[in-house]
């Protein structure tokens, strides 16, 4: 069984701060994503990694998936009270034409004051 | 183009109940994945569908089925209902197996 562990669970900072995110695995992932999702509410997609030492940016936002294709970060630049919510990494297994489905870890909890 | 739907929002069950929760995918998309996500956990993988067949399965009891239909839609049934069913379910739609995967907002199963 893949796991996909995130760290830290809970982060709250003063909005202005950065802040990173991360995600690590001992398996190998053909892609990950990273998704946000509100309180009682669906997870939102926010980006797809897919190959080794891939960065890509959105917005204040910086996504690094690892050379290894283990593990991946997510970094916040200048944190806005809109950041705030659960931060999830999920990764698709390389093999099995992505039948397995996604590798969840449990998430980072953000909580940005103002 | 509308995004993934899911349907009831809410509901409450008993134990022992069975329950038929429903999900219409995203346009132009033909495999719909299901997920289980329990209070501060992240979502886990129930099963995968494509071209109305099974195409995969977590680790999950065979009280939990499915089904697709031709345009896509699908349902997750959950038979004898258990106290630790209680979770937010999860519809994902992608293009195709292995695909990006857009979340509906789920449907909340509280089982008493």
């Amino acid at each position: 069984t893949q796991l996909l562990e995130q760290s830290p669970q809970f982060l709250s900072i003063q909005e202005g701060e950065n802040l990173t995110v991360y995600c690590n695995s001992s398996s190998v992932f053909s892609s990950l994503q990273w998704y946000r999702q509100e309180p009682g509410e669906g997870p939102v997609l926010l980006v797809t990694v897919v190959t080794g030492g891939e960065v890509k940016k959105l917005k204040r936002l910086t996504f690094q998936f690892g050379d290894a294709r283990k593990d991946s970060s997510l970094h916040i630049t200048a944190a806005q009270p809109g950041d705030t919510g659960l931060y999830l990494c999920a990764g698709l297994e390389g093999s099995g034409g992505g039948a397995d489905g996604l590798t969840f870890g449990k998430g980072t909890h953000l909580i940005i004051q103002p | 183009e509308t995004g993934v739907t899911q349907s009831p929002t809410h509901l409450i069950k008993t134990r022992g109940q069975q329950v038929t929760l429903r999900c219409s995918s995203q346009s132009g998309h033909n495999t719909v994945s299901w997920y289980q996500q329990a209070l501060g956990q992240g979502p886990q993988f129930i099963f995968q569908y494509y071209r109305e067949e099974e195409n995969g399965r977590g680790n999950f009891p065979p009280r939990f089925s499915g089904l697709q239909f031709p345009n896509y839609s699908s349902e997750l049934n959950v038979n004898a209902l258990e106290l630790d069913d209680s979770a937010l379910y999860l519809c994902a739609s992608s293009p195709r197996p292995g695909g990006e995967q857009f979340f509906g907002p789920g449907t909340r199963l509280t089982v008493l």
